[in-house]
């Protein structure tokens, strides 16, 4: 298995406070993601970084912001959770976007009251 | 934002059984089409990365094609199991671009 941590793995919070979910990785990839899933959606982009400090939004970017200040680590801070943000939220790395496969993290069931 | 669609939302067949799902895609600046299976509470998981037209990929019992002209893949699965009950994804990428579209998948329920 692809050495990919995400904390915490649940969490409840309420609205209008700020949230931060940690994405790890021992691989060494270039690329790290950020998806949510929500029924009927599949897994959508909120943000994704090709490199250290370099980030990008993803279709699902608004009330999210990321940070990747070191090659392991990969950031989502929720500003101020609203309920709409009830979600699942997955991480990925990957070597490559195109002709390499991606590799998710467990995921972190986040619930915003 | 790239339109990926898959058909059949859901499907239900019995053991023995084999079945296809397909996954359509824009068939402009076509780069990778990416296959993942994904069990309840569980990540998903890579199947097949396909970049060229023609590609033809198998793993056990399950195989894909692809055709980029037109904008679509198939993924097969011979003689189903209850094992293989699962979401199955597909996922797009064109020149230019540094990310996945994934289509909201197919969900496969087999019967023993």
């Amino acid at each position: 298995d692809a050495g990919i941590t995400q904390s915490p793995r649940h969490k409840v919070t309420e609205t209008g406070t700020p949230v931060t979910l940690r994405c790890h990785q021992t691989e060494n990839h270039r690329y790290m993601y950020w998806y949510r899933q929500d029924p009927g959606h599949g897994l959508r982009l909120i943000h994704y970084s090709y490199g250290v400090k370099d980030t990008d939004k993803g279709e699902v970017s608004d009330g999210y912001s990321v940070s990747r200040s070191k090659t392991e680590d990969f950031l989502l801070t929720l500003e101020s959770a609203t309920s709409s943000q009830t979600s699942v939220y997955f991480c990925a790395i990957s070597e490559s976007v195109t002709a390499n496969e991606q590799f998710f993290g467990p995921g972190t069931r986040l619930t915003v009251l | 934002i790239l339109n990926v669609e898959q058909s059949p939302q859901s499907l239900h067949v019995q053991e023995g059984d084999s079945t296809n799902f397909t996954c359509s895609f824009p068939s402009s600046n076509f780069y990778a089409l990416h296959w993942y299976r994904w069990e309840t509470a569980k990540s998903p998981e890579a199947l097949f990365v396909m970049t060229l037209n023609g590609d033809e990929k198998k793993k056990g019992r399950i195989s894909a094609t692809l055709n980029t002209k037109e904008g679509y893949s198939y993924l097969y699965i011979k003689g189903s199991q209850p094992e293989d009950s699962a979401t199955y994804l597909c996922a797009f990428t064109d020149t230019g671009r540094r990310a996945l579209t994934f289509g909201s998948g197919t969900r496969l329920q087999v019967q023993p």
